[in-house]
């Protein structure tokens, strides 16, 4: 959707290598999530924020760390990635926390 | 903790026929939204219901929040090849708690 962008949109890595996946949106919405989507498990959240610097933790944060230091930008880290770690990765904003969600067009991430 | 459930799990028509899809949450919810998202695709917001009993509608999509605000259901009527992909619905237990989720309905429509 206009508005929410991520990025890379594809990447391969190696195990142990950081990987930083980037959501930018410049719809100004506060809220800003962060979702593995993986067959069998659907959509699980990692991480989520709900305004710059303020952040805290879905239900799949292990081995993941995030950080908003604006608005418009919310960052995934994986520290040293694994090949559990493969997975469509799903950016979603809110206007407001219990309003639909605006997902990114996703990054398919792969750990070799 | 709370879980979101569906079914079925996948669901093959033919085209013309309904489709209906069932969400069940083990908590009451303070709202339920309806995603779908096309094969290789993202999701995308369909709708939101807030109140007991509350029934929209979108065209040939009819979306149902129960009574007791702990089951949802999306019925398609005459199912069309556009309807392929897969319906999520997800379930908040107050407007401050995250949304959770349900594993989704895969629909298949045969020409």
């Amino acid at each position: 959707d206009a508005g929410i962008t991520q990025s890379p949109r594809h990447k391969v890595t190696e195990t142990g290598t950081p990987v930083t996946l980037r959501c930018h949106q410049t719809e100004n919405h506060r809220y800003m999530y962060w979702y593995r989507q993986d067959p069998g498990h659907g959509l699980r959240l990692i991480h989520y924020s709900y305004g710059v610097k303020d952040t805290d933790k879905g239900e799949v944060s292990d081995g993941y760390s995030v950080s908003r230091s604006k608005t418009e930008d919310f960052l995934l880290t994986l520290e040293s990635a694994t090949s559990s770690q493969t997975s469509v990765y799903f950016c979603a904003i809110s206007r407001q926390g219990s309003y639909g969600y605006t997902f990114g067009s996703g990054t398919r991430l792969t750990v070799v | 903790g709370q879980q979101v459930m569906q079914i079925p799990q996948y669901q093959h028509v033919q085209e013309g026929e309904d489709f209906t899809t069932y969400c069940n949450s083990s908590t009451t919810l303070s709202n339920i939204q309806w995603y779908k998202q096309r094969p290789g695709g993202h999701p995308v917001f369909l709708i939101q219901l807030v109140k007991s009993g509350e029934v929209k509608k979108q065209k040939r999509l009819t979306f149902q929040f129960g009574e007791a605000k702990k089951n949802s259901s999306l019925h398609i009527t005459a199912t069309q090849t556009t309807d392929v992909g897969t319906y999520f619905c997800a379930g908040q237990a107050t407007s401050y708690d995250k949304v959770i989720f349900g594993p989704g309905t895969s629909l298949s429509v045969i020409p």
